[in-house]
């Protein structure tokens, strides 16, 4: 089945400063690749997708690109706010797979 | 986009006993999702719920422990039977929504977070 790895675990950046969460995703067939942010104490939401016959996608500070090749996606975040404090996930689905195959987090601490 | 209501939000269970959690769609969808997130970790797929049919379930999870049930489009419970300390977790319904030229978003529900003593 798919398996998706997620790094790093966590990361700590300053306000307005980028950060960047890397995913790599080990079925080839997989097509759709969303990314949810997940507050403390709420339900994961999604903020941006991308599916594979896309290379890149931005939704004002939040981009996310795909290396099918390469098998791996990632999240950009610019001009970081402390909002954007919270857990990240990636996932993946395709192929024959219905399924999300989820990353295992990355908690972003945007510090003032 | 979907509204899910789920109940309860929270419980606190004593060990041996069983709890059922309902999940509430205000749309109809095929399939509805039920994931585990144990504290500080990432959301693992229990069981795929179908209307009609028996629940698909993933590796580690059996239908004696995690029974479901799907009686129509909207509704779904999970239950968490012979309840255990490791069953301490929050359990969340999602559905995907199909639009035009739309895979599918997952949507989730606040999730229930059971405690079990």
């Amino acid at each position: 089945g798919e398996n998706v790895e997620q790094h790093p675990s966590t990361l700590s950046v300053q306000e307005g400063d980028s950060a960047v969460i890397k995913c790599t995703y080990s079925d080839s067939a997989s097509n759709y690749f969303p990314w949810y942010k997940q507050e403390l104490g709420k339900r994961p939401q999604l903020i941006i997708d991308i599916r594979s016959n896309v290379g890149e996608k931005k939704d004002q500070r939040i981009a996310v690109t795909l290396n099918k090749t390469a098998k791996h996606f990632s999240l950009h975040i610019t001009e970081t706010q402390p909002e954007d404090s919270a857990v990240y996930f990636c996932a993946a689905k395709g192929g024959s797979n219905y399924k999300l195959t989820f990353g295992k987090g990355t908690l972003l601490t945007v510090n003032p | 986009s979907a509204v899910i209501s789920q109940k309860p939000s929270r419980d606190i269970c004593q060990r041996g006993t069983s709890l059922t959690i309902q999940c509430q769609v205000d749309s109809q969808v095929t399939m509805m999702f039920w994931y585990r997130q144990q504290p500080g970790q990432s959301l693992t797929l229990i069981a795929t719920a179908n209307q009609g049919s028996e629940a698909t379930y993933e590796s580690g999870f059996v239908i004696d422990k995690f029974p479901i049930s799907r009686p129509n489009l909207t509704f779904s419970t999970l239950t968490v039977s012979n309840m255990s300390p490791e069953d301490s977790s929050i359990y969340l319904c999602s559905v995907e929504t199909r639009g035009a030229g739309n895979t599918g978003e997952l949507f989730f529900g606040e999730g229930s977070r059971l405690t079990v003593l």
